[in-house]
């Protein structure tokens, strides 16, 4: 088995402020994703990358920004938070498009 | 654009009941299902896959595939308090990615 790491679990930040998220993954798996939880709600996808170096972008992806430098490693960056982006932000990864996708714990962010 | 709709939004199952999930993708290049639950406060976690026409059994949970039509349903029997969360259903499309559904959320009343 292997497990996703997300840090921070928890993250205040102020309404204007940068924020990055990060996440690890020891899958070794090749296809990684970042899904934004309003409360109660589905998920929505932001951004996702199929391999190293590779960047796609999801149904919300406007005003984020995403990094793979690494397999095992994918951020997120919120780049100007806004008062309504109190959500829970969850990793996920998986060998493809075909196959299971596991999550991390995510990171509920609030911003004041 | 939603691609992948669920309904209903809210679910409330007697204990022992039958619940009956439904889920349809806009998406004609979809190829692969799930199901996933999310108890409060906790991630999702893949219940069942479905790629072929038909059923599949797992226990109390029967998932049913339609490929023409793309939809899928989820039916749990003997329903549990347990069983309460949020069920998530998954679909791939032909852009590498994996999207979800708003969810149903099944409230199982003792």
């Amino acid at each position: 088995g292997g497990i996703i790491t997300q840090t921070p679990k928890f993250l205040i930040g102020q309404e204007g402020q940068k924020l990055t998220l990060k996440c690890q993954q020891n899958f070794n798996h090749d296809t990684m994703y970042w899904y934004r939880q309003d409360s109660g709600k589905g998920l929505r996808l932001i951004y996702y990358s199929i391999t190293e170096n590779d960047l796609q972008k999801g149904d919300l992806s406007e005003g984020y920004d995403a990094s793979r430098e690494k397999k095992s490693s994918f951020s997120l960056t919120v780049t100007s938070a806004q008062k309504n982006e109190m959500a829970v932000f969850l990793c996920a990864s998986s060998i493809n498009r075909n196959t299971e996708v596991f999550f991390g714990k995510g990171t509920r962010l609030t911003v004041v | 654009q939603q691609k992948v709709q669920q309904s209903p939004e809210s679910l409330i199952v007697p204990e022992g009941g039958m619940a009956s999930l439904n889920c349809t993708s806009s998406d004609r290049n979809v190829d692969y299902f799930w199901w996933y639950r999310q108890h409060s406060g906790k991630s999702p976690k893949m219940l069942m896959s479905i790629f072929s026409n038909g059923e599949k059994e797992e226990g109390r949970f029967t998932v049913h595939l339609n490929k023409a039509s793309l939809h899928t349903s989820l039916h749990i029997r003997d329903s549990q308090p347990s069983d309460s969360a949020l069920y998530l259903c998954a679909a791939n499309t032909n852009a590498y990615k994996v999207i979800f559904g708003k969810g149903t959320h099944l409230h199982v009343l003792p």
